[in-house]
């Protein structure tokens, strides 16, 4: 099946550095990524949606500038984390849209010292 | 906008029992797909069952079925003869009927199985 390998699976960076996070589709091509952030034992809630080829749109009350994504190409989006602070510090997924339905990541964990 | 509202924070069930989990949203429109997805311990998103709104039969999947009451925008999930490995956090989910839709997710619900 399609299946969207995300890395690093977990991350520990320093306050102030910025991550790169990266989601790939590895055999269908992904017009379309869904970016999530979760704490833990909540839901997912989605922080951006990228398109190929354009600028992502971002969710009411996400710092575009903090959370950089871009979509280069069909098959691999990015989410960028800048200047990371410990707040920071939760679950990232990402999602591909396909037909009508999501095939997801594995998720980062990402930790902010 | 579109809500989802999972009202179980948790629920438990004892192996091979039967346990529903609850869903309600709220809509205005008429065609959408619904979906209950499963997040175990390993935080993998695997897709449980799905449904279509026009489809008036409910959607099952092995041990996994849905009751769909669209008049009511309800959509509960029953796991019947309940496994181990069922042991998850369980989200249900809401998409528009359009060629791009994002998934609006309720709040989740922990489901514990006792052996």
């Amino acid at each position: 099946g399609a299946v969207v390998s995300q890395h690093p699976s977990w991350v520990i960076c320093k306050s102030g550095t910025s991550v790169k996070i990266e989601c790939r589709s590895l055999d269908f091509q992904a017009t379309t990524m869904f970016w999530y952030r979760q704490f833990p034992k909540q839901s997912l809630m989605l922080m951006a949606t990228s398109n190929e080829g354009s600028k992502a749109t971002y969710e009411q009350g996400v710092e575009k500038d903090k959370f950089l994504i871009n979509h280069a190409s069909l098959t691999l989006s990015t989410l960028t984390v800048t200047s990371a602070h410990p707040e920071d510090s939760s679950f990232y997924i990402c999602s591909a849209e396909l037909g009508y339905g999501y095939t997801f990541g594995s998720g980062t964990r990402l930790t902010v010292v | 906008a579109q809500t989802v509202t999972q009202s179980q924070p948790e629920m438990s069930v004892q192996e091979a029992e039967t346990v529903t989990l609850s869903c309600t949203y709220d809509t205005s429109e008429s065609d959408y797909y619904l979906f209950w997805y499963k997040q175990p311990p390993s935080r993998q998103m695997i897709l449980v069952i799905r449904q279509e709104a026009y489809k008036q039969q409910n959607a099952t999947e092995n041990r996994f079925s849905v009751n769909f009451q669209k008049a009511a925008k309800s959509f509960s999930l029953k796991i019947s003869d309940s496994q181990l490995g069922d042991a998850a956090m369980y989200f249900c989910a809401y998409r528009r009927s359009t060629s791009y839709g994002k998934l609006t997710f309720g709040q989740g619900t922990i489901l514990t199985v006792h052996p």
